[in-house]
């Protein structure tokens, strides 16, 4: 099973709303990464969790909250979001520690924010 | 510093023919993997193959190869037989030691590349 997925797929909120993104793999990695992306641009990474434990944080503002409750499940939490945070979010698993080998990527949740 | 670039924003190809999809990468690190990504329109980065800089011989996955030339500093994606859902954002993007041990083992992208194929 190499599947990463990620739930909503759509999401569209209110700048005082409060929403989670999930995201899921079952193929033992690791290593789990946020990433958000604009319409014809590169991902840009926003988070990376090693081993469940928050190891990389891109200078992200406070209103996009990550957690990783146990190695198969991440999650990133929305809240008082700016419409310029509307974009692709996606998520990404892949082994720690070696060069070799993918990183995984889910489908993605379209987000936009009114 | 790590950097990945590809300098076709866009490519027109006819079904049925190959295309040369380019990228050049810059890394001082001798350990480093070459990926390459598909993003289709629905946003899914679907990926298509991988070269580690210490592999004799190039990578090739069906369809899509890739002609490493380490010398260059290039790592070019060859699709055969292009097909019309082959139309998509093409990105090539690095990872090293450097990008392993200190940045999380984060992927460099390049800018990509939008193929669209015609029938």
């Amino acid at each position: 099973d190499t599947e990463v997925t990620q739930t909503p797929k759509h999401l569209v909120m209110g700048m005082t709303n409060k929403k989670s993104l999930k995201c899921e793999q079952h193929m033992g990695h690791r290593a789990m990464y946020w990433y958000k992306q604009k319409a014809k641009k590169p991902p840009e990474l926003m988070f990376v969790y090693s081993y469940e434990k928050l190891s990389i944080n891109e200078s992200v503002p406070s209103r996009f909250s990550p957690e990783c409750p146990n190695s198969s499940l991440l999650n990133l939490h929305l809240h008082a979001l700016q419409p310029e945070d509307s974009a692709l979010y996606l998520c990404a698993s892949s082994q720690v520690g070696t060069s070799l080998g993918e990183q995984f990527f889910g489908p993605g949740t379209r987000l936009t924010v009114l | 510093a790590q950097k990945i670039t590809q300098t076709q924003p866009g490519m027109f190809v006819q079904e049925k023919e190959a295309v040369t999809l380019d990228c050049t990468y810059d890394t001082s690190d001798p350990s480093y993997g070459l990926f390459w990504y598909k993003q289709p329109s629905s946003g899914e980065m679907i990926f298509l193959i991988y070269q580690g800089s210490y592999d004799q011989q190039n990578a090739t996955e069906g369809r899509y190869s890739l002609n490493f030339q380490k010398a260059r500093k290039s790592a070019n994606l060859v699709i055969s037989a292009s097909q019309l859902g082959d139309s998509a954002m093409y990105f090539c993007a690095m990872r090293d030691a450097y990008t392993i041990y200190n940045q999380g083992g984060k992927l460099i992208f390049g800018q990509g590349t939008e193929l669209s194929v015609k029938p």
